[in-house]
């Protein structure tokens, strides 16, 4: 069956520190693999993306990802947490075949 | 300024009534997506159109009903809904199939059914 799994509900963080959300997903095909972020009664952003090639991708507002298929995970990394990061961040797995299916989400708070 | 734009942003309507959302995109895209989303949980896709064409269906009841007049306006007409219906909904566009580059998604909809 294909899913996406964020095992991490909530997760505080203190301003300044590091940060990483996990993301583990099952697919059958090779997976398209993103990364959003919503701010309270927003749409959703997306912050970056995985098709292929490097496994490390960079994205916006200073976030990156690793795929790495052995662990068949994708999680989000940020060196240094700015409060303005509090937010819910979804993962999500596609195959451009418009059905993506999204994990349940991680809401980020920021501590100052 | 996002490049799909919802509009109303917030609606209150009553079970009787007729509503429309609308989403308007200049991003090129031909894929256009309905999602709903309720409090704490992630988006559920609810309608795709591809080209213009209604391409996904998830079995959503026949009281939301999606029009697609060109290939940079999505529409979702609204009628005797239910209170359960109230959600955030969101209109998102990609390019379609293979050339996907990931969602833009507008700010949504707030809709609240009393």
């Amino acid at each position: 069956a294909q899913s996406v799994t964020q095992p991490d509900i909530h997760i505080t963080v203190s301003e300044g520190a590091s940060l990483e959300l996990r993301c583990n997903y099952s697919y059958g095909a090779t997976p398209y693999l993103f990364w959003y972020v919503q701010s309270p009664g927003q749409g959703l952003q997306l912050l970056l993306k995985y098709f292929s090639g490097d496994t490390l991708v960079q994205g916006i507002k200073g976030f990156e990802a690793e795929f790495k298929r052995s662990q068949s995970s994708f999680n989000l990394r940020k060196p240094s947490v700015h409060w303005s990061d509090a937010a819910e961040y979804f993962c999500a797995v596609g195959s451009g075949t418009y059905k993506y299916i999204f994990g349940t989400g991680t809401r980020l708070k920021v501590l100052a | 300024d996002t490049e799909v734009t919802q509009t109303p942003k917030h609606l209150v309507m009553g079970m009787t009534n007729k509503k429309s959302l609308k989403c308007e995109q200049h991003m090129g895209h031909r894929a256009m997506y309905w999602y709903k989303q309720k409090a704490k949980k992630p988006p559920e896709l609810m309608f795709v159109y591809s080209y213009e064409k209604l391409s996904i269906n998830e079995s959503v009841p026949s009281r939301f009903s999606p029009e697609c007049p060109n290939s940079s306006l999505l529409n979702l007409h609204l009628h005797a809904l239910q209170p359960e219906d109230s959600a955030l909904y969101l209109c998102a566009s990609s390019q379609p199939g293979p050339q996907d580059d990931g969602y833009t998604f507008g700010s949504g909809t707030r809709l609240t059914v009393v």
